[in-house]
């Protein structure tokens, strides 16, 4: 299995535009964790889908944010209009829901508002 | 609210040493706890899960344990090596199996 896939790995974008960012599931994974990584921070659970469906959205710093799932194996984070603060390192990560397993993580996107 | 602190933040040990990691919560009431590695510019790793039921895990030169009486688990690190030179981060489950993260460790271990 090629784990959880994330793209771009390197987003560099100016304030105002459109962000999209990816993520592929580890196949037969049905749990999907967005987080955001900063140095004040640390990591921030941003949304948590469980079989396709939002279950906690309560990170999402605003309305600039939203997250889907097209099918099961996919997901998409935007930012719309990107913010110079919204700059991190942007994972995401699966599991399955049986209890006791564990999270995988993909290595991430690192977005540059300027 | 589920708080998870880590402790130190960092630490820079010579190679060889054995080391202990803490990582605390403040609700007991969790049904796992699972630890990472972070390299810098990369994803976490995950290194060990311990459920509720159990009290230790062991991989290689890694153990780690859990208390839940008393809000704590330690992972701890024999003979360290350079390689080992990382962040970890300790996860905590609650019921709502969403997973709280602790701010991590930073490790630093010199030949």
């Amino acid at each position: 299995d090629a784990g959880v896939i994330q793209s771009p790995r390197h987003e560099v974008t100016e304030m105002g535009q459109e962000v999209t960012l990816r993520c592929k599931l580890i196949s037969g994974h049905n749990s999907l964790f967005w987080y955001r990584q900063t140095m004040m921070r640390g990591l921030e659970l941003l949304i948590y889908f469980n079989n396709n469906v939002p279950i906690d959205d309560s990170g999402m710093p605003e309305d600039r944010f939203s997250a889907k799932m097209p099918n099961a194996s996919f997901s998409t984070l935007k930012i719309q209009p990107s913010e110079p603060r919204d700059s991190a390192v942007y994972f995401c990560a699966s599991r399955t829901d049986r209890g006791g397993e564990k999270l995988f993580f993909g290595s991430g996107t690192q977005l540059s508002v300027l | 609210k589920q708080e998870v602190t880590q402790i130190p933040a960092a630490l820079s040990v010579p190679e060889g040493e054995n080391l202990v990691l803490n990582c605390s919560f403040t609700d007991s009431a969790i049904y796992n706890l699972q630890w990472f590695r972070q390299d810098p510019g990369k994803g976490l790793t995950s290194l060990l899960l311990i459920q509720s039921s159990q009290r230790e895990q062991t991989s290689g030169r890694l153990n780690a344990s859990l208390d839940k009486s008393s809000g704590r688990s330690t992972l701890y690190i024999a003979a360290s090596q350079p390689g080992d030179s990382a962040t970890y981060l300790c996860a905590v489950y609650g019921g709502s199996y969403i997973p709280t993260f602790g701010r991590g460790t930073s490790l630093i271990v010199h030949p």
